[in-house]
């Protein structure tokens, strides 16, 4: 049982640059999740996705957009990295049947924009 | 919007002794509440969750946490740490009908041997 699995582990960006982060999870859970997790910083929201077709901006969406491809995968692009988006991203996803499931995290993607 | 306030940015102990965890959170509504722990090197687990029901919670590796209403306090304790308990630990919260669940800063909990 796989869980929720994130592609690249590591990436290196010039700036100007783009990227999209792959996350796709196998417990057939109806919401997902980006966040960027930053020292002193906690756990950022980017973009949610309740449910197969929806997304909805987080805290800090500004420079991503997200896609739902399906069920399964949810994807977060960066048109144009910029080093402020040097950081650790973790796609998380939650079964959200009673709102109240706990999320299910991702390893994360360690990434760097020089 | 909802937010949330971790008080502890940094806590030490020494093994067996009490800990206790500050978490506050704004919220115009019933919510639900979730302490999660990262290990160095590893993604964040679930410690506990309250959404209803007894007001405190108890969680896995001894943890528990008490809901205060008038208050907006959710307060992480353990009655004696031990060294494996080093780690951040992260207060979140949503709304009990709501998707969007948004978490505090963390607080990073470093137990001296």
């Amino acid at each position: 049982n796989a869980g929720v699995t994130q592609t690249p582990k590591f990436q290196v960006l010039k700036t100007g640059q783009s990227m999209t982060l792959q996350c796709a999870q196998d417990m057939n859970h109806n919401s997902m999740y980006w966040y960027r997790q930053d020292p002193g910083m906690g756990l950022r929201l980017i973009y949610y996705s309740a449910s197969e077709g929806t997304t909805d901006k987080g805290e800090v969406p500004n420079g991503y957009n997200v896609s739902r491809l399906n069920k399964r995968e949810f994807s977060l692009r960066l048109e144009s990295a910029a080093p402020s988006q040097t950081s650790v991203y973790f796609c998380a996803s939650s079964e959200a049947t009673e709102y109240n499931s706990p999320l299910h995290f991702g390893n994360g993607t360690r990434l760097t924009v020089t | 919007a909802q937010s949330v306030s971790q008080h502890n940015h940094h806590v030490i102990l020494s093994e067996a002794a009490s800990l206790e965890l500050g978490c506050n959170y704004s919220y115009g509504g019933t919510v639900n509440l979730f302490w999660y722990v990262q290990y160095p090197g590893q993604h964040l687990q679930l410690l506990l969750k309250y959404f209803s029901g007894d007001p405190l919670v108890k969680g896995i590796k001894g943890f528990e946490a008490e809901f205060i209403k008038s208050k907006f306090s959710f307060n992480l304790r353990k009655p004696s740490v031990q060294w494996s308990d080093t780690a951040e630990y992260f207060c979140a919260v949503n709304g009990s009908r709501d998707d969007k669940i948004i978490f505090g800063k963390g607080t990073r909990l470093h137990i001296l041997p």
